[in-house]
């Protein structure tokens, strides 16, 4: 079955750049879309169709996809963007999550 | 504005079943296609099933088919999982997600469904 490899963790000082990875081989084909979600929440569509971002998201969070690798950026993290973070594509008809990133900022 | 409420988990035997319920509301639920995804204690999400807007067409994960309905009344606005044959594995949060094109716009608070004896 098709796979989202995403790294575990990723850790950056407040005001870094954070990039997280996410792989797989439709993604040529495939968008990207990628979500958020803080302990105990449901989560939140951060960035999709690889680089959009919805509204309510702020600047800092972007995307972008090139081959088989999409990543979302947050340029600037600030503590509260202290979060899980899942990539999400379709394979057919089916639905597949990346394993999903532990963000750190400290 | 959007809702989407969740219920029907709770405490379950192994090899019994359950049914899920999500209330939708603020958007037309008629027009769009519904997901469920889990996430087990501890784990991240798993994507679960999805039915079409008209209901005519379903498609489950490998490790629910064969014991999972995905189902819908577009009368009522609500989305069901019917879930059979119920594993410890299937222990989880079950979130239902509302499609925008070929991604979740919005979700549920999710319900939490524990298969144990």
């Amino acid at each position: 079955s098709y796979e989202l490899t995403q790294p575990p963790s990723v850790s950056v000082s407040p005001g870094q750049t954070a990039r997280i990875t996410c792989s797989g081989d439709a993604l040529p084909k495939k968008y990207a879309h990628w979500y958020q979600q803080k302990s105990g929440q449901a989560p939140v569509l951060v960035i999709y169709e690889d680089s959009k971002r919805p509204s309510e998201i702020p600047e800092r969070f972007s995307g972008s996809s090139s081959g088989t690798m999409a990543t979302l950026t947050i340029s600037g993290a600030q503590v509260e963007d202290e979060a899980d973070y899942y990539c999400y594509s379709t394979d057919s008809s089916e639905g597949v999550f990346g394993g999903g990133t532990t963000l750190t900022v400290l | 504005q959007v809702q989407l409420v969740e219920s029907g988990g709770g405490v379950v035997q192994p090899g019994r079943s359950l049914r899920l319920s999500c209330a939708a509301s603020g958007f037309t639920f008629s027009n769009c296609g519904m997901h469920w995804v889990r996430q087990a204690p501890g784990k991240g999400l798993e994507w679960v099933a999805v039915i079409w807007f008209d209901g005519s067409n379903k498609y489950y994960a490998d490790s629910v088919k064969g014991r999972f309905t995905i189902s819908r009344d577009n009368s009522k606005n609500t989305l069901y999982l019917q879930m059979n044959s119920l594993r410890a594995e299937d222990t989880a949060v079950y979130y239902c997600a509302k499609e925008e094109l070929v991604y979740f716009d919005y979700w549920g608070q999710g319900t939490l469904v524990t298969v144990s004896s």
